[in-house]
């Protein structure tokens, strides 16, 4: 069994497009989160949701509307797609206090605007 | 802001030798996390170490924080090429909601 799943797998779009992400964890976990990794390997954090409320939005553009209808779901739009955004996408769900944190990443979503 | 550095960027050897990758913080580490990420996949945690000093060993790897929590080592004895891949240190940030803040990573590959 998938415990964080995402979908789709790759993501391949022209510039000004609107799409979307979904990402779905069945482990239960309070806290889920959307990570971007751009082309070289950074990993940095975008959005997270504990209990489908907005706990962490870092400095992102608002063509990102992260969207969470229950805590096991976490979607994201992006509007008006732009080269830039072209990165792999990855959720992520958690649960466990800072020093035993167990942070669950799922297989990425690889978006390239064109 | 807090910048974590993760020497050396690129690592290449043959199957049996050891290796040692380094994270270094700008600051002190809240609880510092060591993942593994192969080609296509998400990362996956290997370790999470919290006092300073603090030894965890997972079969052939040994994890080192430092005394002062600014720096931590990764040690892998006899590499096997099923240990290729990215590794990835990160902060854990001491929130109970886990914003991790990475290092750029460190790219082994074991030949055969």
């Amino acid at each position: 069994d998938t415990a964080v799943s995402q979908t789709p797998k790759y993501l391949v779009t022209q510039m000004g497009n609107d799409k979307s992400i979904k990402c779905e964890q069945n482990l239960g976990h309070d806290t889920m989160y959307w990570y971007k990794q751009d082309s070289k390997k950074f990993l940095k954090i975008m959005f997270s949701y504990n209990n489908k409320e907005l706990i962490i939005n870092e400095t992102v553009p608002n063509r990102f509307s992260p969207k969470s209808p229950d805590k096991a779901h976490l979607n994201l739009h992006i509007n008006s797609l732009e080269l830039g955004d072209s990165a792999v996408y990855f959720c992520a769900s958690s649960q466990g206090t800072p020093s035993h944190n167990i942070m669950v990443f799922g297989p990425g979503t690889r978006l390239t605007v064109l | 802001t807090q910048l974590l550095e993760q020497s050396p960027q690129f690592l290449s050897i043959q199957e049996g030798e050891n290796l040692t990758v380094y994270c270094n913080s700008s600051s002190v580490f809240s609880s510092l996390q060591w993942y593994r990420q192969e080609p296509g996949e998400g990362p996956v945690l290997l370790v999470t170490v919290v006092t300073g000093g603090e030894v965890k060993k997972l079969k052939r790897l040994t994890f080192q924080f430092g005394d002062a929590r600014k720096d931590s080592s990764l040690h892998i004895t006899a590499a096997q090429t099923g240990d290729t891949g990215l590794y990835l240190c990160a902060d854990a940030g001491g929130t109970s909601y886990g914003k991790l803040t990475f290092g750029q990573g460190t790219i082994l590959t074991v030949h055969p």
